[in-house]
């Protein structure tokens, strides 16, 4: 799988966008791309994934550039709650291998929410 | 709505004790998975099950065992545990055969073994 690199942290301001950038330079063509976060004490919780066109669910929209060696989660109005570690994530089919489970989860980038 | 059910939240074991970790889903998921995660760490993959009687391991399967007898349920077995097994453990599920189908995760159950 493709590895990523996320900033280690990020702060915003309760109420405005919170966008939250992912570089997947390494990634291939049929590997999505998956957010997931995870506030403390608690289990991954999935956000949103694509593949090559932008997408947009009610809690978040995820960029991909057109090249897609990059992509950017925005939460359109930041609440205290969603302060969490965020982890973008490459998911395919490894080399050689069928595990369409695995989830390979980085360090991740804690964004603080602040009032 | 459960989705994904782990018991127990806490367990705290004595080195040499067995347990075994509960996980159990509602959603009819065939594809299921253990992961553990260390403090400060991303998460590792141990087991996973892509049925009722089939299993396979992950990057970190020793020191554990798996079952998955029914669809439900997915228990994760330490036999002899040991301090390196602190941890926490999450257990998910996802329905497809895909890598377009997101895993859903349970809240965890948090072991130390002293």
């Amino acid at each position: 799988d493709a590895k990523t690199t996320q900033p280690p942290s990020m702060d915003c301001a309760e109420g405005r966008a919170a966008n939250l950038p992912c570089n997947h330079s390494t990634i291939s063509g049929n590997e999505y791309v998956y957010w997931y976060r995870q506030i403390h004490s608690q289990g991954p919780q999935y956000i949103i994934h694509g593949l090559k066109n932008n997408e947009t669910n009610e809690m978040a929209s995820l960029i991909i550039t057109e090249d897609r060696k990059s992509s950017t989660l925005i939460l359109p109005h930041a609440t205290l709650r969603d302060t969490a570690v965020y982890y973008c994530i490459v998911r395919g089919k490894s080399a050689g291998g069928t595990s369409y489970g695995k989830l390979t989860f980085g360090q991740g980038t804690i964004l603080t929410v602040h009032p | 709505n459960a989705g994904v059910t782990q018991t127990p939240k806490f367990r705290i074991l004595k080195i040499g004790q067995s347990m075994t970790l509960q996980c159990t889903q509602d959603m009819n998921h065939n594809y299921m998975y253990w992961y553990r995660q260390d403090p400060g760490m991303g998460l590792k993959l141990i087991y996973y099950s892509v049925g009722a009687g089939i299993t396979d391991k992950g990057e970190v399967p020793n020191g554990y065992n798996v079952s998955r007898s029914t669809t439900e349920d997915f228990p994760l077995r330490l036999e002899l545990a040991a301090p390196s097994q602190t941890s926490v453990y999450f257990c998910a599920s996802s329905p497809l055969q895909s890598y377009n189908s997101p895993l859903h995760f349970g809240n965890g159950t948090r072991l130390t073994v002293t």
